[in-house]
């Protein structure tokens, strides 16, 4: 199974919301990541976890709330959202945290969940 | 500004013609990656090149690595209406722990 599954696949969201993004692999992988992706702009890398520990924020802001019950699921709580935080929302993972860092190994993503927030 | 900056931004080409795509980056790599990504969806590796390396093939793709000019390509012989997706180099700097994406390359191949 090389598979990282998310869901939702898309997410509507009033900007009170609380909802979360969820996302799996069972590859026994110890590092994943979630990234924001705009359209027609690169994945920017939000959070990395490594052996269920928050080692990277990128400076999200706080209605960001990753976290991580397990070395297989990784979630991302959603709360007062804005419009401008609409965008695809990228989960990764991979064999350990120096992904492509010291280490030479690949990422395998999931599909995605589309968010708008509204 | 970013590690990685591609081009062409887009590139149109016919079927069975070859698609050429530029990376250029600015820091010292341990190695650089390239995935492509269908329609805003999940991406997808492709190859990883060693920064001790020149040039790897996998099936259609060939890709180059010059690190004296912080500079690497991936060619894409042959090419399908299939590979029209958009394609992403990414890099990790020397020492560091986080991989940068370059702006990508959306490619249209016309069948």
């Amino acid at each position: 199974d090389t598979e990282v599954t998310q869901t939702p696949k898309h997410l509507v969201m009033g900007m009170t919301n609380k909802k979360s993004l969820k996302c799996e692999q069972h590859m026994g992988h110890r590092a994943m990541y979630w990234y924001k992706q705009k359209a027609k702009k690169p994945p920017e890398l939000m959070f990395v976890y490594s052996y269920e520990k928050l080692s990277i924020n990128e400076s999200v802001p706080s209605r960001f709330s990753p976290e991580c019950p397990n070395s297989s699921l990784l979630n991302l709580h959603l709360h007062a959202l804005q419009p401008e935080d609409s965008a695809l929302y990228l989960c990764a993972s991979s064999q350990e945290r120096l992904w492509a860092g010291r280490t030479n190994t690949e990422a395998f993503f999931g599909q995605g969940t589309r968010l708008t927030v509204v | 500004s970013q590690q990685g900056e591609e081009d062409p931004q887009a590139l149109s080409i016919q079927e069975g013609e070859n698609a050429t795509m530029n990376c250029s980056y600015k820091t010292s790599i341990n190695n650089l990656q390239w995935y492509r990504q269908n329609s805003g969806r999940g991406l997808v590796h492709l190859i990883l090149i060693r920064s001790n390396e020149r040039e790897k093939h996998s099936g259609r793709l060939r890709v180059t690595l010059d690190t004296s000019k912080k500079s690497s390509s991936l060619l894409i012989t042959a090419s399908r209406a299939a590979d029209t997706a958009s394609y992403f180099c990414a890099t990790a700097a020397t020492g560091g722990f986080k991989t940068i994406f370059g702006a990508g390359t959306r490619l249209f191949v016309k069948a």
